[in-house]
C-alpha cells in the first residue's frame, strides 16, 4: 500500500531561520511527488511537482528535492505570510492510478 | 480564469438528511477527483470520474455515497442518510487530460448535527 509520511508535523521558526519539511514515501512506483500548501479553511495551493530522483524546483524562498525514498521542502528565510501547513502526496504508475495519497502535512509557523 | 468552484462552502444537515456538494472544475478540465478531510486527519482520496465515466471509485465509503460527473453540469457528491462521523471538509480538485497536476477548490464544510 502506498503511504507518505511527513515530519516534523509541527515546526515553529523565528523569521529569516532557514529549515527543511521531511516527506518520506513508499510507492509501487513513483508517477509523481506533490507539494501543496494549506491555509486554514481554504483547499490545498499546488506548488511543486517531481518526478525522478535528484529533481528539484524552485518557487521564491522554496525549494523541493525528490530521492527515491523522500523529499525534502527546503524554505530558505522564511517570513510570517510562510506560515501554513505544508502537504506532500504521491501518485502511483499504476495504469489507471491518477489519485493523491497525502501525508498527515507539517504545519509551520513562522514568528516575526 | 476561474479556479475550482465548490458549492456551498458550508453545509449543515441534521442526521438522516441528504447532502448533495457541487463541483465545477476549471474550464477546460475533464477530470475530477473528490477528497475528503476528517477533523485532525489528512486528506484522503474518495473517487476519480470524467465526464459520464467514474474511472476510480476505491476511497468511497460502500454505503450512502455516491458521485456523478455529468456531460453539462458540475460533479456532485451526493451523501444519503446522513450521520455525525459524515462531518469533514470536502474537497473537490480538477486536472487537464495529460497533466498530472491537480488543483484544488475551496472545499464545502459539512455539519451533521
Amino acid at each position: 500500500e502506498d503511504q507518505v509520511t511527513q515530519s516534523p508535523e509541527a515546526l515553529r521558526l523565528q523569521e529569516g531561520e532557514s529549515s527543511s519539511l521531511n516527506c518520506s514515501y513508499t510507492v509501487s512506483g513513483l508517477r509523481g511527488l506533490f507539494w501543496y500548501r494549506q491555509d486554514p479553511g481554504k483547499g490545498p495551493e499546488f506548488l511543486f511537482t517531481l518526478y525522478s530522483a535528484g529533481e528539484e524546483k524552485e518557487k521564491e524562498r522554496l525549494k523541493a528535492t525528490l530521492t527515491k525514498k523522500e523529499s525534502f521542502l527546503h524554505i530558505t528565510a522564511p517570513k510570517p505570510e510562510d506560515s501554513a501547513t505544508y502537504l506532500c502526496a504521491v501518485q502511483a504508475l499504476s495504469q489507471g492510478a491518477q489519485k493523491l495519497v497525502f501525508g498527515q502535512g507539517t504545519r509551520l509557523t513562522i514568528n516575526p | 480564469n476561474a479556479g475550482v468552484m465548490q458549492n456551498p462552502r458550508h453545509l449543515v444537515r441534521r442526521r438522516g438528511q441528504e447532502a448533495r456538494l457541487r463541483c465545477s472544475p476549471v474550464k477546460g478540465h475533464s477530470h475530477v477527483y473528490w477528497y475528503r478531510q476528517l477533523p485532525e486527519e489528512g486528506l484522503k482520496f474518495m473517487v476519480y470520474l470524467q465526464k459520464e465515466n467514474i474511472i476510480d471509485e476505491s476511497g468511497m465509503p460502500k454505503e450512502r455515497f455516491s458521485a456523478e460527473f455529468p456531460k453539462e453540469g458540475p460533479s456532485i457528491l451526493r451523501i444519503q442518510q446522513v450521520v455525525r462521523g459524515d462531518s469533514a471538509a470536502y474537497f473537490c480538485a480538477s486536472s487537464p487530460s495529460g497533466r498530472n497536476e491537480q488543483f484544488f477548490g475551496p472545499g464545502t464544510r459539512l455539519t451533521v448535527l
